[in-house]
């Protein structure tokens, strides 16, 4: 089935450093996605991506569609407190049937 | 306007029981989809229903199975429960054929 690679698997950084996590497939896909995982909470989507080369921001999160339609990467600029989580990628392949595939998770700790 | 909504939130049972979760998708939604958390394994599809009919299923043996009413309230059941069930259940909903999903808080299950 498919897999999506996703690093780093953990990240210790300062509060105001900036973040980039990546997501990378064998697989071709339609749409790629960036959650966020809160302890004790269901993930939240940050981003959705649709067209290969695409870059979106939501804030202080961007992120971009890769050319090759295999791979993604997140970007968190100046981050606080609140950033601590874990973000999973995940992809769609479309059909209206499939369920997402999902990467392993980028667990985000930030030190004071 | 509500979000997901799952019961129960926490359980523990044993092993060779059933148990029955319930999801309360957003209002309009029709579509509802079912995760499974792990440590080891991430997020895995399980299945997913609309308009009471299931679309698709992940790679989870018959012991796991579920059903979506006409007002798009959905369940799963787990039979027989093992120790390797023990999880967190996440039901998510959304409007159309996208990736974009709605998740809610989650079912925590604990098999001892």
């Amino acid at each position: 089935g498919q897999q999506l690679n996703q690093s780093p698997q953990s990240m210790f950084i300062q509060e105001g450093e900036d973040v980039s996590m990546n997501c990378t497939s064998s697989s071709i896909f339609n749409t790629w996605l960036w959650y966020k995982q809160d302890p004790g909470e269901g993930p939240v989507l940050l981003i959705a991506l649709y067209k290969a080369g695409e870059l979106t921001s939501n804030g202080r999160l961007t992120a971009q569609f890769g050319i090759t339609r295999k791979d993604s990467f997140l970007n968190i600029s100046a981050s606080i407190p609140s950033d601590v989580g874990i973000y999973f990628c995940a992809e769609y392949s479309g059909g209206g049937a499939d369920g997402l595939t999902f990467g392993k998770g980028t667990h985000l700790i930030i030190q004071p | 306007k509500a979000g997901v909504t799952q019961t129960p939130r926490y359980l523990i049972k044993t092993r060779g029981q059933q148990v029955t979760l319930s999801c309360s998708p957003i209002s309009g939604h029709r579509s509802v989809s079912w995760y499974q958390q792990t440590p080891g394994q991430g997020l895995q599809f399980l299945f997913e229903y609309f308009s009471e009919t299931q679309r698709n299923k992940g790679n989870f043996p018959g012991r796991f199975s579920g059903r979506q009413f006409s007002n798009s309230r959905s369940e799963m059941n787990v039979s027989t429960l093992e120790l390797g069930d023990s999880a967190l259940y996440l039901c998510a909903s959304r409007v159309a054929n996208t990736g974009e999903l709605f998740f809610g808080e989650g079912s925590r299950l604990t098999v001892l």
